[in-house]
């Protein structure tokens, strides 16, 4: 596709749910991050990845989130046992190579509301 | 998590009117960049700065990357309604994929 594409647009779940975010990155692209965005808030880092590597995922807040790119395209990021403070924009961006320079492209995000 | 001290918080302006911002860090970056994020989708980038003191211009917006490298400023121009939006400075050190981001700035234009 033309951008970063992401699903689905908003999410509901009640409390100690399940639920699964996915990104599909611009074609071609190396490098996949994923962001947290709280209400008012700037987005903050959760994990990277190059390819389907893992690099970092020092922002991921708790053991009940993971984050996975199987064939270093699309992506997905689980959140298990979901709680009221996981409510947030979770927002997917991906660059063509990852070096320092390299320029970053958003997705709209999904919006997650936890009940 | 680290933020970058972004400021004003909020600018509420006339049109035509020019605007600043500025980002202050306590760490030094190699990149600073600043985004324009508009409800219901993701920042999209404005202008990326890659050296200290470099000035950078995309049409009606100047950017400036802080000889410190703790700093950066984003200027526009005789403002236009369509410049409203929330307005994000963000940093790289070195050696880091990651971005960390301002809390933002929101910017309303009244015609």
């Amino acid at each position: 596709g033309a951008g970063v594409s992401q699903s689905p647009r908003y999410k509901v779940a009640k409390r100690g749910q399940d639920v699964a975010l996915r990104c599909d990155p611009i074609s071609g692209h190396v490098s996949l991050f994923w962001y947290q965005q709280a209400l008012g808030q700037g987005p903050e880092f959760l994990t990277y990845f190059q390819n389907e590597a893992q690099l970092d995922k020092s922002g991921l807040p708790s053991d009940r989130f993971f984050a996975e790119r199987p064939e270093g395209s699309v992506s997905t990021l689980k959140i298990q046992r979901t709680q009221q403070e996981d409510s947030a924009v979770y927002l997917c961006a991906s660059s063509f190579q990852g070096f320092p320079n390299e320029k970053l492209f958003f997705g709209s995000g999904t919006q997650l509301s936890v009940l | 998590g680290q933020q970058l001290n972004q400021s004003p918080q909020s600018m509420f302006i006339q049109e035509g009117e020019d605007v600043s911002m500025n980002c202050t860090s306590s760490s030094i970056f190699n990149t600073w960049l600043w985004y324009k994020q508009e409800p219901g989708e993701g920042p999209v980038l404005l202008i990326a700065l890659y050296k200290a003191g470099e000035l950078t211009s995309n049409g009606r917006l100047t950017a400036q990357f802080g000889i410190t490298r703790k700093d950066s400023f984003l200027n526009i121009s005789a403002s236009i309604p369509s410049d409203v939006g929330i307005y994000f400075c963000a940093g790289r050190e070195g050696g880091s994929e990651k971005l960390v981001f301002g809390k933002g700035t929101k910017l309303t234009v009244n015609p």
